[in-house]
């Protein structure tokens, strides 16, 4: 099945520094890569998602990209804010049809960002 | 998201104990999933249904079971708590091909 590692497991920046998170996947029949945002004592929501047939997609101070060829996408959050606190996790699904078309999700990294 | 409920929010029970927690949505959404969170370990996938009458097992199904009792309904039981069952677990809704929408969670505690 699918695995996906992902980097780091903290990451502490000043505020107005970016951020950059990194995951890895094993599955190249992987076509959709969600991140959430977890904050402290709430649900996970999807903040910005990227298909297998883009490399790039931006939402404000938000970026992912992809790289099919090398199996690994990122975060990207420019002018971090102390409000971007919070654990993100990345995740892959496999293509449609059958018990692949689940999320497989990283382990999470727990951003700070320090006013 | 007020479209995907849980129930019970928190819940201590004892080993060897049966227990079933509960997740309803309004959102009209075939597709739901039961997860279970850990620190450190990200969120893993337990059982996942794509309708109802079509129920998979994730990556952890051992110790639980679950019922899709209507579209809007997915139960997780577990047959006899233990221990290291205790965790943060997540009901999830999809449409077919979008993006996972989460419940409030349970916050489960097994001594």
């Amino acid at each position: 099945g699918e695995n996906v590692e992902q980097h780091p497991s903290t990451l502490s920046v000043q505020e107005g520094d970016s951020a950059v998170i990194k995951c890895t996947y094993s599955d190249s029949a992987s076509n959709y890569f969600p991140w959430y945002k977890q904050e402290l004592g709430k649900r996970p929501q999807l903040i910005i998602d990227i298909r297998s047939n883009v490399g790039e997609k931006k939402d404000q101070r938000i970026a992912v990209t992809l790289n099919k060829t090398a199996k690994h996408f990122s975060l990207h959050i420019t002018e971090t804010q102390p409000e971007d606190s919070a654990v993100y996790f990345c995740a892959a699904r496999g293509p449609g049809g059958g018990s692949n078309y689940k999320l497989t999700f990283g382990k999470g990294t727990l951003l700070t960002v320090n006013p | 998201d007020a479209d995907v409920t849980q129930t019970p929010r928190n819940r201590i029970t004892k080993t060897g104990k049966r227990i079933m927690l509960e997740c309803s949505q309004t959102k009209g959404h075939d597709r739901m999933y039961w997860y279970r969170q850990d620190p450190g370990l990200g969120l893993r996938l337990i059982y996942y249904s794509f309708d109802v009458k079509d129920i998979n097992k994730g990556e952890i199904s051992d110790g639980y079971s679950v019922s899709r009792q209507a579209q809007a309904k997915f139960s997780l039981s577990l047959e006899s708590a233990i221990p290291n069952q205790t965790a943060l677990y997540f009901c999830a809704t999809s449409p077919k091909a979008g993006e996972q929408y989460f419940g409030p969670g349970t916050r489960l505690t097994v001594t």
